[in-house]
């Protein structure tokens, strides 16, 4: 079993969707957690972090349930720009990254 | 701010030559990350160093890998020989092992490898 699964998709959502993302991860002695993007030949770069109480930035929520030990992330009013990869990551004593679930939003 | 910097952007090579890769950290930061990320297997953690000192070397594929710190402000990851399994693009990141933020790791923009 991986550390860390994600659904790789892709997500093909409108302008202006609601889509969502899930994560689940094996070791539940994972310290914190978060949500990469990576761009098409690009570098990974931190979206947000996941905190237990959930968190919101804009137009993201990140949702972390420590019981089940599952992640998502919600984001509201998708935009063309949305278009990427998300990664799942969690961090033990080093970072494990999910493969990604890809999304690619339409006009 | 200069980001972290890796050379060169994209390699190609044959089968058995040497291929180094290099990477630059942000300034300030003490703890660098090499990573190995394909399309089969995502993104996949090689080695660590903090504080120029290598803490965790479990994923390196094997002996023809080496990875160096020489200081602060560089870093090597070596393959000899290379093969055609070992194309993939490689990653470089920084952190702070203190201050805030210290769970963010910054990454370099890669290196394309193609082995032949």
């Amino acid at each position: 079993r991986k550390e860390v699964e994600q659904d790789p998709g892709p997500f093909n959502v409108p302008e202006g969707a609601t889509v969502a993302f899930n994560c689940t991860y094996s070791n539940s002695a994972s310290q914190s957690f978060f949500w990469y993007r990576q761009d098409c030949r690009k570098e990974p770069k931190l979206l947000m972090s996941v905190y237990s109480s959930g968190n919101e930035d804009g137009r993201f929520t990140a949702q972390l349930n420590r019981a089940s030990q599952y992640i998502s992330l919600l984001i509201r009013d998708s935009k063309l720009s949305d278009s990427a990869s998300y990664l799942c990551v969690v961090n033990t004593d080093k970072l494990i990254f999910g493969t990604g679930t890809r999304l690619q939003v339409f006009p | 701010d200069a980001g972290v910097i890796q050379s060169p952007r994209h390699e190609v090579t044959e089968m058995g030559q040497e291929v180094t890769l290099r990477c630059k950290p942000i300034s300030g930061h003490n703890s660098l990350f090499w990573y190995r990320q394909t399309m089969m297997r995502g993104l996949e953690l090689l080695i660590y160093f903090n504080n120029n000192v290598p803490i965790d070397d479990s994923g390196m594929p094997e002996d023809r890998f080496s990875a160096k710190m020489p200081n602060a402000s560089f870093s090597t990851l070596k393959i000899q020989p290379s093969e055609p399994r070992d194309s993939a693009v490689y990653f470089c990141a920084s952190k702070s092992l203190t201050g805030t933020g210290q769970d963010t790791q910054y990454f370099g923009p890669g290196t394309r490898l193609t082995v032949l």
